[in-house]
């Protein structure tokens, strides 16, 4: 069984379109994130909820808005896509030991 | 606030050889350090972690790290190198409380040469 699972894994869209990526997690963890990870690898934190509730929002454009609809599942939906939203999008859950357990990722490409 | 920073983005070395990735952290508040491994197309991995207990941590696949506070550092040493160590490995610090965000590394490219 995958531990994070994200759907879709690849996304190809044009600019201006509306999409969404789902992640959920059945490890049981309070705590999800999402991540992006840009074409130098460079992986940079963007939300994090616990429990339902957004704790960290990295200065991301409100073009991005996640949604928890319960604890195993965050969500992201990004409206208006510009080209250099292209990235692979990875969502992680933690029991807040520090350690992350990471999606396979979302490769969105956006033309 | 915390940060990490790995000295070369990318190492090669011979199979069989050392590995020696570079980490050194800033931190204002006690940190958790972390390792972790991409092979590519996949997610991250961790490979081990320090959380403030033993300086020298073991984890997966032989790999090590110590824990060095004067030196503020937390390299990543493996013995000997195998073809399938091949990867994107990070480094990453958080605070010690629970719900600390993970900062990251750039990251550096490890090539091993049959």
């Amino acid at each position: 069984d995958t531990a994070v699972s994200q759907t879709p894994k690849y996304l190809v869209t044009q600019m201006g379109n509306d999409k969404s990526i789902k992640c959920e997690q059945n490890l049981g963890h309070d705590t999800m994130y999402w991540y992006k990870q840009d074409s130098k690898k460079f992986l940079k934190i963007m939300f994090s909820y616990n429990n339902k509730e957004l704790i960290i929002n990295e200065t991301v454009p409100n073009r991005f808005s996640p949604k928890s609809p319960d604890k195993a599942h965050l969500n992201l939906h990004i409206n208006s896509l510009e080209l250099g939203d292209s990235a692979v999008y990875f969502c992680a859950s933690t029991l807040n030991t520090g350690e992350l357990f990471f999606g396979e990722g979302s490769r969105l490409t956006v033309l | 606030a915390q940060s990490v920073t790995q000295l070369g983005s990318h190492v090669s070395v011979s199979e069989g050889a050392l590995v020696l990735l570079r980490c050194n952290y800033s931190s204002s508040v006690p940190p958790y350090l972390f390792w972790y491994v991409q092979y590519p197309n996949q997610g991250l991995q961790l490979l081990l972690k320090y959380t403030s207990a033993a300086t020298l941590v073991k984890g997966i696949n032989g790999f090590e790290a110590e824990f060095k506070k004067s030196e503020t550092s937390f390299h990543l040493t493996k013995p000997s190198a195998h073809m399938s160590d091949a990867a994107e490995y990070f480094c990453a610090v958080s605070g010690s409380r629970g719900n600390e965000k993970l900062t990251f590394g750039t990251g550096t490219r490890l090539t091993i040469i049959p």
